[in-house]
Order: C-alpha cells, then sequence, then structure tokens
C-alpha cells in the first residue's frame, strides 16, 4: 500500500522563527490534506491541497503532486501552533478509496 | 466546512462489554466514511472504509468480528468494539467525504477515547 512518511518527527522553535515541514508519498494520489492535532485530539483541517500553493495567514502549503511531495510552511511561529502536524493522502484504488495519514511531525515552539 | 459529529466523544466501560460509537455527516452526504485507530504518540491507523449499504473493508490485521461497521445510510455509520478488553483501550475517529468523485476531501469527528478497565 501507499507509504507517507514526514520529516522531520520532531522540532523545536524559538518563537518567531519559520519552519517547513514535509510529506512525502510513495505513490500518485487523488488527494492530499494538512492537519493539526490538538491537545484533545481533534484534528483541525489547515489545507486541502491535493496541488498548487495555498496560504492561510501565516501559514502556506505546496504539493508538487509529479515528485510526490508536500510543504507546510509556518512562518513567525507561536506557542500555540505547537502540536502534532499530519498529513493525509487518498487514493482510489480498484474501487476502493483509501485516506492514509502520515508519520506526524510534533512540534514545540517556546516562549 | 462540513461537519461531522462523532459520539460519545469519552467512554469508560467493563471489560467484557460491548461500545458503541457513532459517527453522523450532519450536513452532506456521506458514501465513504473511514475509522481510525490512534494509540499514544501516534499517527491515525486507517481501521476500515465503509461505504453506505455494502460491507466494511477491513485493513490487514484488523478483527472485523471485534470491531463491526455497520453504514446503513448516507449519514451515519457506527463502530462496534464487541467484547471489550482493555488493550481495546484507544482514540477512535472517523472520517467522511461527501458523495461525488474522487477529489474531494476528508471531514474528521471529535473523536472517542475510549476506556477499557
Amino acid at each position: 500500500g501507499i507509504q507517507v512518511e514526514q520529516s522531520p518527527p520532531d522540532l523545536i522553535l524559538q518563537e518567531g522563527a519559520n519552519s517547513t515541514l514535509r510529506c512525502n508519498f510513495s505513490d500518485s494520489v487523488n488527494n492530499l490534506q494538512w492537519f493539526h492535532q490538538n491537545p484533545w485530539g481533534q484534528l483541525i483541517n489547515l489545507f486541502y491541497i491535493p496541488s498548487g500553493t495555498k496560504q492561510n495567514g501565516r501559514l502556506s502549503a505546496t504539493t508538487v503532486a509529479t515528485e510526490r511531495y508536500s510543504l507546510l510552511y509556518i512562518s513567525s511561529s507561536q506557542t500555540t501552533d505547537s502540536g502534532v502536524y499530519f498529513c493525509a493522502v487518498g487514493k482510489l484504488t480498484s474501487g476502493t478509496y483509501k485516506y492514509i495519514f502520515g508519520t506526524g511531525t510534533r512540534l514545540k515552539v517556546l516562549a | 466546512g462540513a461537519v461531522v459529529s462523532q459520539h460519545p466523544s469519552r467512554v469508560i466501560c467493563k471489560s467484557g462489554t460491548s461500545v458503541k460509537i457513532e459517527c453522523r455527516s450532519l450536513d452532506f452526504q456521506a458514501t465513504t466514511m473511514f475509522w481510525y485507530r490512534q494509540f499514544p504518540k501516534k499517527s491515525l491507523m486507517l481501521m476500515a472504509t465503509s461505504n453506505e449499504g455494502s460491507k466494511a473493508t477491513y485493513e490487514q490485521g484488523v478483527e472485523k468480528d471485534k470491531f463491526l461497521i455497520n453504514h446503513a445510510s448516507l449519514t451515519l455509520s457506527t463502530l462496534t468494539v464487541t467484547s471489550a478488553h482493555p488493550e481495546d483501550s484507544s482514540f477512535y475517529i472517523c472520517s467522511a467525504r461527501a458523495t461525488g468523485t474522487a477529489n474531494t476531501e476528508a471531514f474528521f469527528g471529535q473523536g472517542t477515547r475510549l476506556t477499557v478497565v
């Protein structure tokens, strides 16, 4: 099945710093989303981005589908950005649709 | 965005009993729903994919007799953990996709934290 790897697995930043999170996937996909999981476990949808570039405030994301990767940029990080970031990819195979999560990046922003 | 409601958010049950978790798409019809399990400090693991009106497709290693999935309508899927044991304690999350092409995003419920004592 499709493999989804994220890097780095852990990241510690000083408040105000910028960061780039990466998501690599092993096969072509129909969908890609980025999520932030809050301390209570809820997944906050950041971007739906199967291709191209999107921006939302301090966050932006780029997916290069032909090269099988996506990047999430966080600028001017704040302590509230701390948490776990997941990418998830969706793929339709033989009539069955699957949505697979990446390994995650655990981010800690220090004041 | 679309809303997926998952209930209950937290449940404690005794070993040997069964627990049912509901996942509802509130403002859209969901042909496909997904169930995930998450262990502490780990990623979400896909357990099964359910399509309305048909049997669920379980991932390798997931016991379908232990985790019963029903997707009887376009807005409701249920996961029943049968004869629960402490090792079934985990965080379970459902997801739903709107009816349509493959290029539609998935929306997630709030999750259910199951503790089996």
